[in-house]
């Protein structure tokens, strides 16, 4: 099982950014999928969650509005947009798998950096 | 949205102890309770699931228990390998919540 996150760098405030999730080693379309990021020192925050066909999805507050999580089940990748970026959006995300019975995250990438900087 | 909150947010012990971490909800949240355990610049690892259930792989020294609102995670003889960050996360329902963590140390 492998996820591997891509797309991480630096930005400067108010841009855009696209990040990938390529998983591999399991059936990707089996499981809902989420990013959870983690500020430099800090704890874990959740961001976003997408279920198996990509017809629904949850945002954190943090980010409703400008960020927006997608999926290609065809080439088992799941994505965020972000936009709007801001300072506080600073983190390594992760790129994490929860089964369908419960919302827990039974395996992770090794996260992409995004720094928001002018 | 449910608060979760962790103590000790450091904790120093020696290899052999018996560690234990608390965590509360602000609200209940049956048993839907995870733990994680994290080591500097890698990824948490899930430790704990439906706060009692041992995740297959994780070591048998790592046990956990609670319901509602507080919830405990203990290692009965700490070792090397479990010097780390741990946090716990609520599923009961969105937003996700974690923890703020426990940093266990060696003293």
């Amino acid at each position: 099982v492998q996820l591997g996150e891509s797309g991480g760098g630096l930005v400067q405030p108010g841009r855009s950014l696209r990040l990938s999730c390529e998983a591999s080693g399991f059936n990707f379309d089996y499981y809902w999928m989420h990013w959870v990021r983690q500020a430099p020192g800090k704890g874990l925050e959740w961001v976003s969650r997408i279920n198996i066909d990509g017809s629904s999805t949850d945002y954190a507050d943090s980010v409703k509005g400008r960020f927006t999580i997608s999926r290609d089940n065809a080439k088992n990748t799941l994505f965020l947009q972000m936009s709007a970026l801001r300072a506080e959006d600073t983190a390594v995300y992760y790129c994490t798998r929860s089964p369908t019975t419960a919302t827990i995250f039974d395996q992770w990438g090794l996260g992409t950096l995004v720094t928001v900087s002018s | 949205d449910i608060q979760m909150t962790q103590s000790p947010s450091t904790l120093s012990a020696s290899v052999g102890d018996r560690v234990t971490i608390t965590c509360r909800a602000s609200q209940s949240i049956s048993k839907w309770l995870a733990w994680y355990q994290q080591k500097p610049g890698t990824a948490p690892k899930l430790l704990i699931y439906q706060a009692s259930s041992l995740q297959r792989g994780a070591p048998s020294r790592f046990s956990a228990s609670g319901s509602e609102t507080e919830f405990t995670l203990t290692i009965s003889s700490l070792q090397p390998d479990d010097f780390a960050t741990y946090y716990c996360q609520q599923y009961h329902s969105y937003p996700l919540t974690f923890g703020g963590g426990s940093k266990v140390e060696i003293k």
